[in-house]
């Protein structure tokens, strides 16, 4: 597809399950971004990758959440033992290129995971 | 935590009319970026002004930046129904590739 394509659309799972959310970028694109966004909130930063590499994912919340993009394509966030605060829309997004730093590229956005945790 | 404000959280206007949204940010910045998000949706990269930029144009769209207020405006133009979004800035402030910081967003309801 042309775009970054998200999924599951929607997630509704129970306190303590396991959840993967997974994000397949445009092809091509080197770097790879999640971000966690509440109800009413802007969204905020979780992890970036470069390719396979993990540089930056001092926004994750907890030990709980993990992510991997283990062949430079598409990535999965994984939480872990879910709890309700957990519950918003996790978005992916991606660049062109890599290590450019300081937001100079566009980010394409995809349409995000909705979790409801109950 | 989110670096930006924007202002107000909420905006009503007459399709025709002209809708002003602004932004605060606290820290150092390299750009500042606006997206729209439809509801339910991802978000939709709108424009990027750079820190040694003042005002720049894209279609309807019209982006002032004050770095010495550490704050910039989106003006739309001539708004339309298929205006009505969610409108945040995010900024790139880290000096590595570390994602963007939003804010809480304005949501824009434009009347028929």
């Amino acid at each position: 597809g042309a775009g970054v394509s998200q999924s599951p659309r929607y997630k509704v799972a129970k306190r303590g399950q396991d959840v993967a959310l997974r994000c397949d970028p445009i092809s091509g694109h080197v770097s790879l971004f999640w971000y966690q966004q509440a109800l009413g909130q802007g969204p905020e930063f979780l992890t970036y990758f470069q390719n396979e590499a993990q540089l930056d994912k001092s926004g994750l919340p907890s030990d709980r959440f993990f992510a991997e993009r283990p062949e430079g394509s598409v990535s999965t966030l994984k939480i872990q033992r879910t709890q309700q605060e957990d519950s918003a829309v996790y978005l992916c997004a991606s660049t062109e290129g890599g290590g450019v730093g300081w937001g100079e590229e566009t980010q394409y956005f995809g349409p995000g995971t909705r979790l409801l945790v109950l | 935590s989110q670096q930006g404000e924007e202002d107000p959280q909420a905006l009503s206007i007459q399709e025709g009319e002209n809708a002003t949204m602004n932004c605060s940010y606290k820290t150092s910045i390299n750009n500042l970026q606006w997206y729209r998000q439809n509801s339910g949706r991802g978000l939709v990269h709108l424009i990027l002004i750079r820190s040694n930029e003042r005002e720049k144009h894209s279609g309807r769209l019209r982006v002032t930046l004050d770095t010495s207020k550490k704050s910039s405006s989106l003006l739309i133009t001539a708004s339309r129904a298929a205006d009505t979004a969610s409108y945040f800035c995010a900024t790139g402030s880290g000096g590595g590739a570390d994602g963007l910081t939003f804010g809480k967003g304005t949501h824009l309801i434009i009347q028929p």
